[in-house]
């Protein structure tokens, strides 16, 4: 079945560095662009970075622009999101997603069970 | 940037009741609108796209509705494993921004 597995989350120091990684399962990744979100400890869903299929294009909101990076190697089905200059608001679950299009509608569709950032001293 | 509302933020209903929850949108979003549910512990689940498409899978109590800035979200008879956060996300900005509301918590009496 369609499956996406994030890991890398950990607890982190403030201005520390982190890798996450998803591993896509069930279909053609390839295919596929993908995004990142997070959601903080009791909040809400942030969208924080897209990547289309082949790498061609990405971008990020501007609360991690400068200090996160989204790449995807289509060979082993994994995306990536670079994590460098943490603060201690960065913490939250970090959920890879997949986009779907249809004409000219998006969905993501399924989500990750998550990996948790932690950045605390 | 397009900012979206939710109402109500808490919502507590009875089993079999008929619940609706309105997503408002600060912008026109034409019908760039999905609704995800959420449980605790849990990843979003989608439910609906395009405003009013409902998910294959997704048990047919639910529906939504709308577009421009006002959208709906139904649960024709609410059941006790609806209880959930419910979250609305604009995607007219792709593909970037693709802002959530702050969602709506549905709680069983």
């Amino acid at each position: 079945q369609v499956q996406l597995v994030e890991s890398g989350g950990g607890l982190v120091k403030p201005g520390g560095s982190l890798r996450l990684s998803c591993v896509a399962s069930g279909f053609t990744f390839s295919d596929y662009s993908m995004s990142w979100f997070r959601q903080a400890p009791g909040k809400g869903l942030e969208w924080i970075s897209y990547i289309t299929n082949r790498d061609s294009y990405t971008d990020f909101a501007d609360s991690v622009t400068g200090r996160f990076s989204i790449s995807r190697d289509n060979a082993k089905n994994s995306l990536f999101l670079q994590m460098n200059g943490l603060r201690v608001d960065d913490t939250a679950v970090y959920y890879c997603a997949r986009m779907i299009t249809s004409t000219s509608y998006h969905w993501f569709d399924p989500w990750g069970p998550g990996t948790l950032v932690t950045v605390s001293s | 940037d397009i900012q979206l509302t939710q109402s109500p933020s808490l919502l507590s209903a009875s089993v079999g009741d008929r619940v609706t929850i309105t997503c408002r949108a600060s912008q026109g979003l034409n019908t760039f609108l999905a609704w995800y549910q959420q449980k605790p512990g849990q990843a979003p689940k989608l439910l609906v796209y395009a405003a009013s498409s409902l998910l294959s899978g997704v048990p047919s109590r639910f529906s939504g509705s709308g577009s421009g800035t006002e959208f709906t979200l139904t649960i024709s008879s609410l059941q006790p494993e609806d209880s959930a956060t419910y979250y609305c996300q604009q995607l007219s900005t792709y593909p970037r921004g693709f802002t959530f509301g702050p969602g709506t918590k549905v709680h069983i009496k």
